[in-house]
């Protein structure tokens, strides 16, 4: 079956640390990847996709990067972390081509203190 | 303007209520939509596609109006379950897709 693994689920970190995010998918091959933020009572933002190993496009301007160094992996990084880094973050993929239905990891909550 | 509007709520109902929510797009291109839930500090996920012939999952209607760009979701006789946020969700195909979500409207359903 096809699945998405976010890791670390929860993580405190004082400003001006570094963050690193990860995400691995299972099931599937080749997949376009995306990094979502969601700040609290606010929609989802999309700050990343990869549509392949290397390939990265940022949505947004903003203090974190984004990597895919491995087909079913693609991480979410900042050299210093800002109070407004804080967020839930998730990572998702088109499980439907056809239609646009997104599936998301379980999620990584991000409080930068 | 936001590209996809939902009214934030919250809703508070008492069990066995008939609920509905409403969602208004920009994007008249749009060309696939969702309802999607999502629980406290979890992610979202899908509830139901929504099409112009409008479709039922037992106790959740949803429908489609392209002409006023109108989405709605009803939920008839509310379980302490469904509490949760209710996420609008629209595609527009532009090479690959776009995919807009609303801010979510939070539902209360008490005993």
């Amino acid at each position: 079956s096809q699945t998405i693994h976010q890791w670390p689920a929860t993580l405190v970190q004082p400003v001006g640390s570094p963050l690193s995010l990860e995400c691995t998918v299972e099931g599937t091959s080749n997949p376009n990847l995306y990094w979502y933020r969601q700040a609290a009572g606010r929609g989802l933002q999309l700050l990343f996709y990869s549509v392949g190993i290397g390939q990265i496009s940022s949505e947004v301007p903003q203090n974190l990067s984004a990597s895919r160094p491995q087909d079913r992996q693609f991480i979410l990084s900042s050299k210093k972390l800002l109070l407004s880094d804080s967020g839930f973050y998730l990572c998702a993929w088109y499980r439907d081509s056809n239609t646009g239905e997104l599936f998301f990891g379980e999620g990584s909550r991000l409080t930068v203190l | 303007r936001k590209e996809v509007e939902q009214d934030p709520g919250p809703f508070n109902v008492p069990e066995g209520a008939t609920v509905a929510f409403n969602c208004t797009y920009s994007n008249s291109a749009s060309q696939s939509f969702f309802w999607y839930r999502q629980d406290c500090r979890k992610e979202p996920k899908l509830l139901m596609s929504v099409y112009s012939s409008g479709n039922e999952d037992g106790r959740f209607t949803a429908q489609l109006n392209r002409a006023s760009q109108y989405i709605s979701l009803l939920i008839r006789d509310s379980k302490l379950s469904d509490s949760a946020t209710y996420l609008c969700v629209v595609n527009a195909r532009t090479g690959g897709f776009k995919t807009i979500f609303g801010a979510g409207t939070r539902l209360f359903v008490k005993a």
